[in-house]
């Protein structure tokens, strides 16, 4: 099937750094991406959509100008935590939506751990 | 809205064992439905997916029936392996969104 990637697999930082994440689609074009959040032993949380060529669309809850989401070409996107602190470690995960004869599906990377100390 | 109810885990089997995961979904208009697992330390990946009703996904020997009548979407394997042991997430996707169900641990034994 189709691969996502992610970059880098497990981050620890200090608090008050910013930590990019970045999430390529490897083997298709990708207009749209996702970004989720998953705390231990709990499901996955949809943090926001990241449109190519345009802003992400967040959802209710999620701070815009803490969790900054850049999608510059077909195969990237990019989340930074800015001034990470503590309570945003946490599992993030991307996807990547793949659309193929009139099907779509979404395309999961293998996570990036972010521990904030 | 739309939501995704499975049932709490762990489960836990002996190897050869037959496993369901129960699933149900409430959604409006026509969703599709997805089992991903994740193993440990691991991202999520499609386990097997159903775009309509009555549908049928299959994949590794595990299989799923889309039911519109009973909103359900029931993961089942004949015979679980210890390499199935990971968390089982079952989801549907409608207007463009994913929704989650909270997983369920499966743990199986040799």
């Amino acid at each position: 099937g189709a691969v996502v990637s992610q970059h880098p697999s497990w981050v620890i930082c200090k608090s008050g750094t910013s930590v990019k994440i970045e999430c390529r689609s490897l083997d298709f074009q990708a207009t749209t991406m996702f970004w989720y959040r998953q705390f231990p032993k709990q499901s996955l949380m949809l943090m926001a959509t990241s449109n190519e060529g345009s802003k992400a669309t967040y959802e209710q809850g999620v701070e815009k100008d803490k969790f900054l989401i850049n999608h510059a070409s077909l195969t990237l996107s990019t989340l930074t935590v800015t001034s990470a602190h503590p309570e945003d470690s946490s599992f993030y995960i991307c996807s990547a939506r793949m659309t193929s004869g009139g099907q779509e599906t979404q395309y999961f990377g293998p996570g990036t751990r972010l521990l904030v100390l | 809205g739309d939501s995704v109810t499975q049932m709490e885990g762990p489960v836990t089997l002996s190897e050869e064992a037959f496993l369901t995961i129960n699933c149900t979904y409430t959604a409006t208009g026509y969703p599709s439905l997805f089992w991903y697992v994740q193993y440990p330390g691991e991202g999520l990946q499609l386990l097997l997916k159903a775009t309509k009703a009555d549908d049928k996904g299959s994949n590794k020997g595990f299989e799923a029936t889309y039911r519109k009548e009973t909103t359900s979407f029931h993961l089942e394997k004949g015979s679980v392996q210890v390499s199935d042991s990971a968390v089982y997430f079952c989801a549907l996707t409608n207007f463009n969104k994913f929704y989650f169900g909270s997983g369920t641990k499966l743990n199986v034994k040799p």
